[in-house]
């Protein structure tokens, strides 16, 4: 079973505009972690941002955002003021705290294409 | 530095031998991970090291062996390659115990081609 799912296979965005992308994930672990990265057309995987399952404030990273919704394992990504550079796939990926501890689970990725 | 590096970048082996990828990483950094990634799908975790404890998928346990030699190196070692083992394998490392918060830094990915 997939336990990290990502159902946009791509997007396609005008820049300067916002973009959200989904995943929803599954996890019987009262504690998890949740992480964004971006993979540029070189190859490079880069973290992103982070979500501490037991922290209710949405995390933020320069023009990144997180929209957690926690009863509905939901993990979104917002990219304000999209950037040409912004074009890449993005994997959520989720680390549970108790069981699976040092597991990373990702989901098959979004491809953002950035339209100038 | 907080790159991790992959050797090599590209990787041609024939269906029978073996192929060993390498990775490297300055940071210190106590667990490493292999990674195996194929187009449309997402990264499927294959063994990582935590310090020098070796844990393997259960389902890749007897495909891919692994070696640390010491904290910098990890070696990912297919002792026989198959068609199915075409793909991009990519080496991360987590910094201090690796704890369940930590990131992962991926290095650049070594792109193997079985034929």
């Amino acid at each position: 079973a997939q336990k990290v799912t990502q159902t946009q296979t791509s997007i396609s965005v005008m820049e300067k505009t916002t973009v959200t992308m989904d995943c929803v994930y599954e996890t019987q672990d009262s504690s998890y972690f949740l992480f964004w990265y971006k993979q540029t057309a070189s190859g490079e995987i880069v973290f992103l941002i982070r979500q501490d399952s037991y922290k209710k404030e949405n995390a933020t990273v320069g023009h990144y955002s997180l929209n957690f919704q926690k009863p509905k394992s939901s993990i979104g990504l917002i990219i304000t003021a999209t950037q040409i550079e912004d074009s890449a796939v993005y994997f959520c990926a989720m680390r549970e705290g108790v069981t699976g501890y040092q597991n990373f689970y990702f989901g098959k990725g979004t491809s953002l294409t950035v339209i100038p | 530095d907080t790159t991790v590096k992959q050797n090599p970048r590209y990787k041609l082996a024939r269906v029978g031998k073996p192929v060993n990828l390498i990775c490297s990483q300055t940071m210190n950094h106590d667990t490493m991970y292999w990674y195996q990634k194929k187009p449309n799908q997402a990264p499927k975790l294959l063994l990582f090291y935590y310090d020098k404890i070796l844990n393997r998928e259960a389902d890749t346990f007897e495909k891919f062996q692994s070696s640390r030699p010491n904290n910098s190196f990890c070696s990912l070692y297919i002792g026989s390659a198959g068609l199915e083992y075409s793909a991009m394998y990519l080496c991360a490392s987590s910094p201090g115990l690796g704890g369940p918060g930590a990131e992962q830094f991926f290095g650049p990915g070594t792109r193997l081609t079985v034929l």
